[in-house]
């Protein structure tokens, strides 16, 4: 079944300790990105990658990572995580830059709440 | 800048009504449009897309949308509402050059 998937679903941690939420898809697409979904305020990007080894900041990328060795694969990091950083985040690919018309899938989420 | 409006934060109807989500853009070429749909603890799906052609597109589930260039909108409709589309939908504007930008939006209640 083509799908992204991201774990964990829910994550509950400390103020600056480092945490890795991990993505990965099997539809091998070029695209992937990284959004927050903030109450009132959409879904806003933090990163995202046109493909191996290509990555470049999204809207918000402050106090976030991301990395993407394999295709498959765009984890996003939190180095020292911080209460304004509590969110649903949301992992997303698509065969091509979405802005060009490729739509995009979405995994499930990440409820990440930092205390 | 580019932009895009949902005006309705939150849309009440009841079963088997009529619904309609408006979305309305700000860009300066024609821009690619879409509807997804967050159904609650779930990821973002895709209802539909316009690119061209038909400005009447259907979707998924029985939704549809019409392009409107001269009012720069894009607004999604249901004609008989059932229970299970309680969910919220964002509509998303983009182009080949801009990123794609997603509207803020609206979640929609069905009563019984």
């Amino acid at each position: 079944e083509a799908q992204v998937t991201q774990n964990p679903r829910y994550l509950i941690t400390v103020t600056g300790k480092k945490l890795t939420v991990t993505c990965s898809q099997n539809m091998n697409h070029e695209y992937m990105s990284w959004y927050r979904q903030d109450p009132g305020l959409g879904l806003r990007q933090i990163y995202y990658s046109m493909n191996v080894e290509v990555t470049d900041k999204g809207d918000v990328p402050e106090g976030y990572k991301v990395s993407r060795k394999e295709k498959r694969n765009f984890p996003l990091i939190l180095e020292s995580p911080s209460p304004n950083q509590t969110s649903l985040y949301f992992c997303a690919s698509s065969l091509t830059y979405p802005q060009g018309g490729s739509p995009l899938h979405f995994g499930n989420g990440t409820r990440l709440t930092v205390t | 800048a580019q932009s895009v409006t949902q005006p309705d934060i939150h849309i009440t109807v009841s079963e088997g009504a009529s619904l309609e989500l408006r979305c309305n853009y700000s860009y300066g070429a024609t821009p690619y449009l879409f509807w997804y749909v967050q159904s609650p603890g779930q990821g973002l799906q895709l209802l539909l897309k316009y690119f061209s052609g038909d400005t009447l597109v259907q979707g998924i589930k029985g939704f549809e949308a019409e392009f409107k260039r001269s009012q720069s909108s894009f607004n999604l409709r249901k004609p008989s509402v059932h229970w299970s589309d309680a969910a919220e939908y964002f509509c998303a504007v983009g182009n080949n050059t801009d990123k794609l930008i997603f509207g803020t939006g609206t979640r929609l209640q069905v009563f019984p």
